[in-house]
């Protein structure tokens, strides 16, 4: 079945640094989303974006459609210590028998050293 | 803003018996999703509905059965429960979901944690 790659598995930074996480796929997306997960909660929604080549900030977030329709990547700036967590690249695919039919990447474990 | 609402947030269960879980949705929202995450794992869709009916299936075992009722929460059914089954099962909600060719997105309640002991 369709497979998000994501990259990298796991940071170590230092509070202040500048992050880059991205998830390849060899399926096309219509939509990416990107999701951040505490431990033993929900996913929470970051960025979404819906057209290739898109980019979309909020606030020290911004990540961008790639054109291929087959990427994306979200850059974290000036990390905090309450950015740990793991975080999620999820495709969308419309039509066909997939519906609404999340594919997650496997998730990237940020920890931030203050 | 309202969220996605799920109940229990924790269940422990015995094997072999039956588990129920709920969904609330955001308000207005009609399209719900199910899916459950392994320790360590990314989260798996399971089933979908939109306007009450079955609009996409995962990899959700026979024992587990799912439907959507008219206020639009939904529930997951399952039944006769392994050892395996111990995960955390989340609900997401989206607005018109399928009328829009399953683009929009999805917001995520806070998940129930089940345990299979």
């Amino acid at each position: 079945g369709q497979q998000l790659n994501q990259s990298p598995q796991s940071m170590f930074i230092q509070e202040g640094e500048d992050v880059s996480m991205n998830c390849t796929s060899s399926s096309i997306f219509n939509t990416w989303l990107w999701y951040k997960q505490d431990p033993g909660e929900g996913p929470v929604l970051l960025i979404a974006l819906y057209k290739a080549g898109e980019l979309t900030s909020n606030g020290r977030l911004t990540a961008q459609f790639g054109i291929t329709r087959k990427d994306s990547f979200l850059n974290i700036s000036a990390s905090i210590p309450s950015d740990v967590g793991i975080y999620f690249c999820a495709g969308l695919r419309a039509g066909g028998t997939s519906y609404g039919k999340l594919t997650f990447g496997q998730g990237t474990i940020l920890t931030v050293h203050p | 803003a309202a969220g996605v609402i799920q109940s229990p947030r924790h269940l422990i269960k015995e094997k072999r018996e039956t588990a129920t879980l709920k969904c609330y949705p955001i308000p207005r929202h009609d399209t719900v999703y199910w899916y459950q995450q392994g320790p360590g794992q990314d989260p798996q869709f399971l089933i979908s509905f939109y306007e009450k009916m079955q609009s996409d299936k995962g990899s959700i075992p026979d024992r587990f059965s799912a439907q959507q009722f008219s206020d639009y929460h939904s529930e997951l059914n399952m039944s006769s429960l392994e050892l395996g089954d111990s995960a955390l099962y989340f609900c997401a909600s989206s607005l018109e979901g399928l009328r829009t060719g399953g683009t929009d997105t999805q917001y995520f309640g806070p998940g129930t944690r089940l345990t299979v002991l």
